[in-house]
Order: C-alpha cells, then sequence, then structure tokens
C-alpha cells in the first residue's frame, strides 16, 4: 500500500473490556514497531517485530498487552482488561530495513470509560 | 539512560521567519537521529534522519544538523510558512541491540501569516 495503514482510527471501550488495534505496515518492511502517545506526550515505545519474530517486547506497559505479527506483515496489538490508563493513541511504524526512517500509520486513539 | 530534550516546548513566530529547533540527548551511542513532524490527530511525518557518522542532511527548506559528542542537533527551518504549524519531534536509535527510539517531547510551532 500507499502507507502504514491503521484500524480502527478510534476506538471506545468500557473498562474491562479487550480491544483488538489492527496494523498493516507498507509491503516488504521488515521491521515494525508499535508506540503509545499519550495527550501531550512524546511516543513511547511498546514492542518491535523483525518480520514474525517479536525481537523486543520490553515496553509493553503489562501482561494485558500482547502484540503479534503471525506471517510478518500485518500486526495486531491486543489489550485485554482495559483500564482507563490504555487511553492513548497507539501508533504503528514501518521500516524497510534496520536504522531506516520509520513510516507511521495515523495511529489509533483509544478511549476508555 | 537515554533522554532527549527539546527546546522550546513552544514557538510562535511570523510568517518568513528563520528559526531554529534544539534537541539534545544525553547518551552519545546512538545509531541515528530522526527529525518528525505531527500534525494534530496525524500520525508522524518523518522528515529528515542523520546517521551517526552524518553531521547534517537537507530537504527543501529544512536543514538538521548533528553533533553526538555534545549530544545536540538543530532543526533549521528557512523562511517559515503557516503550513509548517505543527509539533516538531525529534528521536534518537539508541546503539546496540535494542532497537527503539527515544523521543522528545517535542515543540510546538505556530507560524503566523
Amino acid at each position: 500500500g500507499a502507507g502504514v495503514s491503521q484500524s480502527p482510527r478510534y476506538k471506545v471501550a468500557k473498562r474491562g473490556q479487550d480491544v483488538a488495534l489492527r496494523c498493516d505496515p507498507i509491503s516488504g518492511h521488515v521491521s515494525l514497531f508499535w508506540y503509545q502517545q499519550a495527550l501531550g506526550q512524546g511516543p513511547e515505545f511498546l514492542t518491535y517485530f523483525q518480520n514474525e519474530a517479536q525481537l523486543d517486547k520490553s515496553g509493553l506497559p503489562s501482561d494485558r498487552f500482547f502484540a503479534e505479527r503471525p506471517e510478518g506483515s500485518v500486526s495486531t496489538l491486543k489489550i485485554q482488561r482495559t483500564q482507563q490508563e490504555d487511553s492513548a493513541v497507539y501508533l504503528c511504524a514501518s521500516s524497510p530495513r534496520q536504522k531506516s526512517p520509520l513510516h507511521f500509520g495515523n495511529g489509533t486513539r483509544l478511549t476508555v470509560t | 539512560k537515554q533522554e532527549v530534550t527539546q527546546i522550546p516546548a513552544a514557538l510562535s513566530v511570523p510568517e518568513g521567519e528563520n528559526l531554529v529547533l534544539n534537541c539534545s540527548f544525553t547518551d552519545s551511542a546512538i545509531y541515528n537521529l530522526q527529525w518528525f513532524r505531527q500534525d494534530p490527530g496525524k500520525g508522524l511525518t518523518s522528515l529528515l534522519l542523520i546517521q551517526s557518522s552524518q553531521r547534517e542532511q537537507t530537504s527543501g527548506r529544512l536543514n538538521a544538523s548533528l553533533d553526538k559528542s555534545s549530544g545536540r542537533s538543530t532543526l533549521y527551518i528557512a523562511a517559515s510558512q503557516p503550513g509548517d504549524s505543527a509539533t516538531y519531534l525529534c528521536a534518537v536509535l539508541v546503539a546496540g541491540n535494542n532497537r527503539k527510539l527515544i523521543w522528545g517531547l517535542g515543540t510546538s510551532l505556530g507560524v503566523n501569516p
């Protein structure tokens, strides 16, 4: 595709619900990142994939957060039993190789009520 | 621990002015530094990437410099336009096996017509 696509664009969840956020990276991009951006803050790293391998998940804030990229293209970030502090914009980025410029999607704005 | 600071936090200038945004980082062990632009409600757009071995990069009216030894980067915007109004973030890619970007909080720029 022309760019990184994320869906849904907006998600409202009641506290305790599970949510799944989707990222379609640019075709052929090896590296895929998930970031969490709270209002007025810079993005915070969550996890990194190289193809289908999750090489770094040190930024996931709790075991309620889970990410996968089973075929090395589309990735899903799942948040179980959502809490209000999970409210943020979740950004996905991809790059063709390590240390290349990142291409970001427009993000999914999650609001937990 | 790598920390990235951006000064100023906000800046308002009249159209046509040249301006400089500053970014500093505490650990010089980086692979590269990127400048991004973020418009309200949108994702991040990569503007310039400077590899650790480079001193500067230019794209159109934008020029970014990197002084790795002193932990500083500047983004110079020439002949600013109202369309340049956005938040500008810098991020460093830390060296080592950890591939995550460390972000500043950004500079919110307003260019007044």
